[in-house]
């Protein structure tokens, strides 16, 4: 597993983007990079994940550096249903049996 | 809707005794996991199975235990070897991960928080 370091903590307006960032700077060339967010007393929830080029769903954007040693979650209008604790993972996508590694993650706070 | 079912939400469990936290899924998937939580920390793996009648330890397993008879249930026994049980259990399941090119998300339960009486 390729290491992700993130910020503990961040807060942000409700309104305004919210920019989650995310370090893995050991990421091997077949690994993609997954972000999950957890609300507090719930099961993680899958919010998007990606190889190399960014990705847009209903839910957020993702933006990987073109080296791919570190990427950026976007909330693009943060509610205050966004707070939660945000994961970034990585992981291999091509053989073998591969389980996911979650750390501390960011905590983000949308106040009003 | 498809999805992972655990049950019972909150449990409680006396001294020396075993109990069973069941996870059930309907998506389909080959591999199922088990995850333990402590407060303001992130999620250590117990088990995981990546298909029927096999599974593996994680990082954490003393103490736990698991069986995996049917696609559809992961169940996780924590035994009275465990001497901190107290934590958020969660269980997971994703498409096989051993599949060229598997990019396919974990999906997750709402979780068992275990409590020692």
């Amino acid at each position: 597993d390729a290491k992700t370091t993130q910020p503990p903590s961040m807060d942000c307006a409700e309104g305004r983007a919210a920019n989650l960032p995310c370090n893995h700077s050991t990421i091997s060339g077949n690994e993609y990079v997954y972000w999950y967010r957890q609300i507090h007393s719930q099961g993680p929830q899958y919010i998007i994940h990606g190889l190399k080029n960014n990705e847009t769903n209903e839910m957020a954007s993702l933006i990987i550096t073109e080296d791919r040693k570190s990427s950026t979650l976007i909330l693009p209008h943060a509610t205050l249903r966004d707070t939660a604790v945000y994961y970034c993972i990585v992981r291999g996508a091509s053989g073998g049996s591969y389980i996911p590694t979650f750390g501390r993650g960011t905590s983000l706070i949308v106040h009003p | 809707d498809g999805g992972i079912t655990q049950s019972p939400k909150y449990l409680f469990r006396k001294e020396g005794q075993n109990v069973t936290l069941s996870c059930e899924q309907n998506l389909n998937h080959d591999a199922m996991y088990w995850y333990r939580q402590d407060p303001g920390q992130g999620l250590r793996l117990i088990y995981y199975s990546q298909i029927v009648n096999d599974f593996q330890k994680g990082d954490i397993a003393e103490g736990y235990s698991v069986s995996r008879e049917k696609k559809e249930s992961f169940p996780l026994t924590v035994t009275s070897a465990q001497k901190n049980p107290t934590a958020f259990y969660l269980c997971a399941s994703s498409p096989p991960q051993f599949l060229p090119d598997s990019n396919q998300p974990q999906h997750f339960g709402d979780g068992t928080r275990l409590s020692i009486l």
